[in-house]
Protein backbone atom coordinates (compact mmCIF):
# COMPACT_ATOMS: atom_id res chain seq x y z
CA UNK A 1 0.00 0.00 0.00
CA UNK A 2 0.80 3.62 -1.10
CA UNK A 3 2.55 5.23 2.34
CA UNK A 4 1.27 8.46 3.77
CA UNK A 5 2.55 11.11 5.98
CA UNK A 6 0.76 13.33 8.67
CA UNK A 7 1.78 15.44 11.58
CA UNK A 8 1.62 13.54 14.88
CA UNK A 9 -0.34 16.41 16.53
CA UNK A 10 -1.48 19.88 15.15
CA UNK A 11 -3.63 22.58 17.85
CA UNK A 12 -6.49 24.97 16.77
CA UNK A 13 -8.59 27.30 18.26
CA UNK A 14 -12.38 27.11 18.67
CA UNK A 15 -14.40 28.76 15.10
CA UNK A 16 -10.96 28.89 13.53
CA UNK A 17 -10.05 27.22 10.15
CA UNK A 18 -8.11 23.82 10.72
CA UNK A 19 -5.81 22.67 7.71
CA UNK A 20 -4.68 19.19 8.40
CA UNK A 21 -2.01 18.40 5.64
CA UNK A 22 -1.36 15.08 4.01
CA UNK A 23 1.94 13.57 1.96
CA UNK A 24 1.44 10.72 -0.19
CA UNK A 25 4.34 10.81 -2.98
CA UNK A 26 4.43 7.51 -3.72
CA UNK A 27 0.29 7.85 -4.75
CA UNK A 28 -0.65 5.58 -7.80
CA UNK A 29 -3.10 7.24 -10.09
CA UNK A 30 -6.03 4.71 -8.93
CA UNK A 31 -5.79 5.32 -5.48
CA UNK A 32 -8.54 7.37 -3.82
CA UNK A 33 -7.39 9.80 -0.90
CA UNK A 34 -9.65 9.14 2.06
CA UNK A 35 -9.79 10.58 5.14
CA UNK A 36 -11.33 9.30 8.80
CA UNK A 37 -11.51 10.11 12.00
CA UNK A 38 -11.98 8.79 15.33
CA UNK A 39 -13.23 10.63 18.35
CA UNK A 40 -12.03 9.70 21.72
CA UNK A 41 -13.48 6.11 22.70
CA UNK A 42 -15.26 5.53 19.50
CA UNK A 43 -15.10 4.00 16.28
CA UNK A 44 -13.44 5.90 13.28
CA UNK A 45 -16.33 7.66 10.85
CA UNK A 46 -15.87 8.68 7.66
CA UNK A 47 -14.84 12.35 6.63
CA UNK A 48 -14.20 12.31 3.11
CA UNK A 49 -12.72 11.09 0.12
CA UNK A 50 -11.14 12.38 -3.47
CA UNK A 51 -9.29 11.33 -6.56
CA UNK A 52 -8.27 14.06 -8.05
CA UNK A 53 -10.60 17.14 -8.25
CA UNK A 54 -11.09 19.15 -4.64
CA UNK A 55 -14.34 17.96 -2.72
CA UNK A 56 -16.51 19.17 -0.12
CA UNK A 57 -19.17 17.89 2.20
CA UNK A 58 -21.29 18.81 5.46
CA UNK A 59 -18.20 17.94 7.41
CA UNK A 60 -15.20 19.07 5.78
CA UNK A 61 -13.13 20.00 2.48
CA UNK A 62 -10.55 17.84 0.74
CA UNK A 63 -8.12 20.13 -1.25
CA UNK A 64 -6.28 17.82 -3.25
CA UNK A 65 -2.57 19.03 -5.15
CA UNK A 66 -2.82 19.02 -8.87
CA UNK A 67 0.30 16.43 -8.65
CA UNK A 68 -1.32 14.45 -5.89
CA UNK A 69 1.42 13.93 -4.01
CA UNK A 70 -0.07 15.51 -0.96
CA UNK A 71 -3.34 16.72 -0.14
CA UNK A 72 -5.05 18.64 3.07
CA UNK A 73 -8.52 18.19 4.99
CA UNK A 74 -10.05 21.74 5.61
CA UNK A 75 -12.50 21.70 8.56
CA UNK A 76 -13.88 25.63 8.00
CA UNK A 77 -14.36 26.40 11.46
CA UNK A 78 -13.30 23.56 14.03
CA UNK A 79 -15.65 22.91 17.38
CA UNK A 80 -14.68 21.46 20.35
CA UNK A 81 -15.84 17.95 18.94
CA UNK A 82 -13.53 18.01 16.17
CA UNK A 83 -10.92 16.95 18.80
CA UNK A 84 -9.81 13.85 17.22
CA UNK A 85 -7.05 11.83 15.45
CA UNK A 86 -7.86 12.08 11.36
CA UNK A 87 -6.21 9.42 9.25
CA UNK A 88 -5.47 9.89 6.07
CA UNK A 89 -5.58 6.55 3.87
CA UNK A 90 -5.14 5.92 0.38
CA UNK A 91 -7.10 3.21 -1.25
CA UNK A 92 -6.91 1.68 -4.68
CA UNK A 93 -9.91 1.97 -6.93
CA UNK A 94 -10.18 -1.21 -8.04
CA UNK A 95 -8.86 -3.85 -5.12
CA UNK A 96 -9.83 -2.70 -2.14
CA UNK A 97 -11.61 -2.86 0.43
CA UNK A 98 -8.96 -2.64 2.90
CA UNK A 99 -8.28 0.53 4.86
CA UNK A 100 -4.95 1.07 5.92
CA UNK A 101 -4.40 3.34 9.11
CA UNK A 102 -1.07 5.05 9.83
CA UNK A 103 -0.42 6.86 13.15
CA UNK A 104 -2.69 9.74 11.97
CA UNK A 105 -2.42 13.49 13.56
CA UNK A 106 -3.96 14.44 16.75
CA UNK A 107 -5.76 17.42 16.54
CA UNK A 108 -6.17 19.42 19.62
CA UNK A 109 -9.37 22.45 19.64
CA UNK A 110 -8.59 25.12 22.49
CA UNK A 111 -11.54 26.60 23.74
CA UNK B 1 -30.21 3.34 11.79
CA UNK B 2 -28.71 1.79 14.55
CA UNK B 3 -25.84 1.75 12.76
CA UNK B 4 -22.73 -1.12 14.04
CA UNK B 5 -23.33 -3.07 17.45
CA UNK B 6 -20.92 -4.67 19.03
CA UNK B 7 -21.13 -6.71 22.52
CA UNK B 8 -19.85 -6.74 24.79
CA UNK B 9 -18.61 -2.82 25.31
CA UNK B 10 -15.80 -3.58 27.83
CA UNK B 11 -14.55 -7.46 28.68
CA UNK B 12 -12.03 -8.21 31.86
CA UNK B 13 -10.58 -12.07 31.11
CA UNK B 14 -7.89 -14.45 32.48
CA UNK B 15 -5.09 -15.60 30.81
CA UNK B 16 -6.43 -18.62 29.71
CA UNK B 17 -9.85 -18.13 29.40
CA UNK B 18 -12.15 -18.49 26.01
CA UNK B 19 -13.33 -15.18 24.65
CA UNK B 20 -16.05 -14.29 21.88
CA UNK B 21 -16.56 -11.03 20.96
CA UNK B 22 -19.69 -10.17 18.92
CA UNK B 23 -21.11 -7.86 16.22
CA UNK B 24 -24.41 -6.81 14.24
CA UNK B 25 -23.55 -5.04 11.02
CA UNK B 26 -25.66 -2.40 9.80
CA UNK B 27 -28.94 -3.64 8.03
CA UNK B 28 -28.10 -4.50 4.29
CA UNK B 29 -24.21 -4.22 4.51
CA UNK B 30 -21.99 -7.24 2.64
CA UNK B 31 -18.80 -7.11 3.76
CA UNK B 32 -17.82 -7.10 7.30
CA UNK B 33 -14.27 -6.30 8.66
CA UNK B 34 -13.02 -7.32 12.31
CA UNK B 35 -10.39 -4.57 13.36
CA UNK B 36 -7.88 -4.35 16.17
CA UNK B 37 -6.31 -1.23 17.99
CA UNK B 38 -3.63 -1.04 20.34
CA UNK B 39 -0.85 1.37 21.22
CA UNK B 40 1.93 -0.40 19.53
CA UNK B 41 0.59 -1.53 16.36
CA UNK B 42 -2.41 1.22 15.71
CA UNK B 43 -5.91 0.21 13.63
CA UNK B 44 -5.10 -2.96 11.99
CA UNK B 45 -7.16 -5.49 9.58
CA UNK B 46 -7.62 -8.57 11.33
CA UNK B 47 -10.44 -10.19 8.65
CA UNK B 48 -12.73 -9.26 5.80
CA UNK B 49 -15.55 -11.00 5.39
CA UNK B 50 -17.84 -10.64 2.07
CA UNK B 51 -21.18 -12.11 1.55
CA UNK B 52 -20.52 -13.99 4.48
CA UNK B 53 -17.51 -15.74 3.39
CA UNK B 54 -13.81 -15.38 4.32
CA UNK B 55 -12.08 -13.23 1.94
CA UNK B 56 -9.17 -12.30 3.88
CA UNK B 57 -7.89 -13.73 7.32
CA UNK B 58 -4.08 -12.51 6.42
CA UNK B 59 -4.08 -10.22 9.48
CA UNK B 60 -5.34 -12.77 12.06
CA UNK B 61 -2.70 -12.98 13.77
CA UNK B 62 -2.29 -17.11 15.12
CA UNK B 63 -4.48 -20.04 15.22
CA UNK B 64 -6.02 -18.81 18.79
CA UNK B 65 -7.83 -16.62 16.94
CA UNK B 66 -11.35 -17.42 14.50
CA UNK B 67 -13.70 -15.55 13.13
CA UNK B 68 -17.21 -16.76 11.90
CA UNK B 69 -20.13 -15.04 10.20
CA UNK B 70 -23.13 -17.43 10.22
CA UNK B 71 -25.78 -14.97 8.61
CA UNK B 72 -25.57 -11.73 6.79
CA UNK B 73 -26.72 -10.16 10.40
CA UNK B 74 -23.78 -11.73 12.68
CA UNK B 75 -20.53 -12.34 13.48
CA UNK B 76 -18.17 -13.38 16.03
CA UNK B 77 -14.28 -12.97 16.94
CA UNK B 78 -12.75 -15.65 19.04
CA UNK B 79 -9.81 -16.00 21.21
CA UNK B 80 -8.96 -19.17 22.62
CA UNK B 81 -6.89 -19.34 24.82
CA UNK B 82 -6.69 -15.57 25.64
CA UNK B 83 -3.40 -13.71 26.16
CA UNK B 84 -2.56 -10.65 28.32
CA UNK B 85 -1.11 -9.35 24.99
CA UNK B 86 -4.33 -9.78 23.23
CA UNK B 87 -5.64 -6.71 25.11
CA UNK B 88 -6.81 -4.44 22.51
CA UNK B 89 -10.03 -2.68 22.00
CA UNK B 90 -11.63 -4.64 18.37
CA UNK B 91 -13.59 -3.19 16.54
CA UNK B 92 -16.06 -4.44 13.95
CA UNK B 93 -16.78 -2.32 10.44
CA UNK B 94 -19.47 -3.15 7.55
CA UNK B 95 -19.82 -1.47 4.58
CA UNK B 96 -22.68 -2.21 1.17
CA UNK B 97 -19.85 -3.12 -0.62
CA UNK B 98 -16.36 -4.79 -0.80
CA UNK B 99 -14.61 -1.33 -2.44
CA UNK B 100 -17.50 0.68 -1.60
CA UNK B 101 -15.85 3.98 -0.11
CA UNK B 102 -17.45 3.97 3.52
CA UNK B 103 -16.78 1.57 6.28
CA UNK B 104 -19.17 2.29 9.36
CA UNK B 105 -17.21 1.33 12.28
CA UNK B 106 -19.14 -0.18 15.93
CA UNK B 107 -17.89 1.07 19.09
CA UNK B 108 -15.81 -1.11 19.60
CA UNK B 109 -15.16 -3.90 22.83
CA UNK B 110 -11.95 -2.67 25.18
CA UNK B 111 -10.61 -6.48 25.95
CA UNK B 112 -8.14 -6.79 29.23
CA UNK B 113 -6.78 -10.07 29.94
CA UNK B 114 -5.08 -10.47 32.90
Amino acid sequence: DAKTTQPNSMESNEEEPVHLPCNHSTISGTDYIHWYRQLPSQGPEYVIHGLTSNVNNRMASLAIAEDRKSSTLILHRATLRDAAVYYCILRDVGSNYKLTFGKGTLLTVNP
Amino acid sequence: DAGVIQSPRHEVTEMGQEVTLRCKPISGHNSLFWYRQTMMRGLELLIYFNNNVPIDDSGMPEDRFSAKMPNASFSTLKIQPSEPRDSAVYFCASSLAPNQETQYFGPGTRLLVL
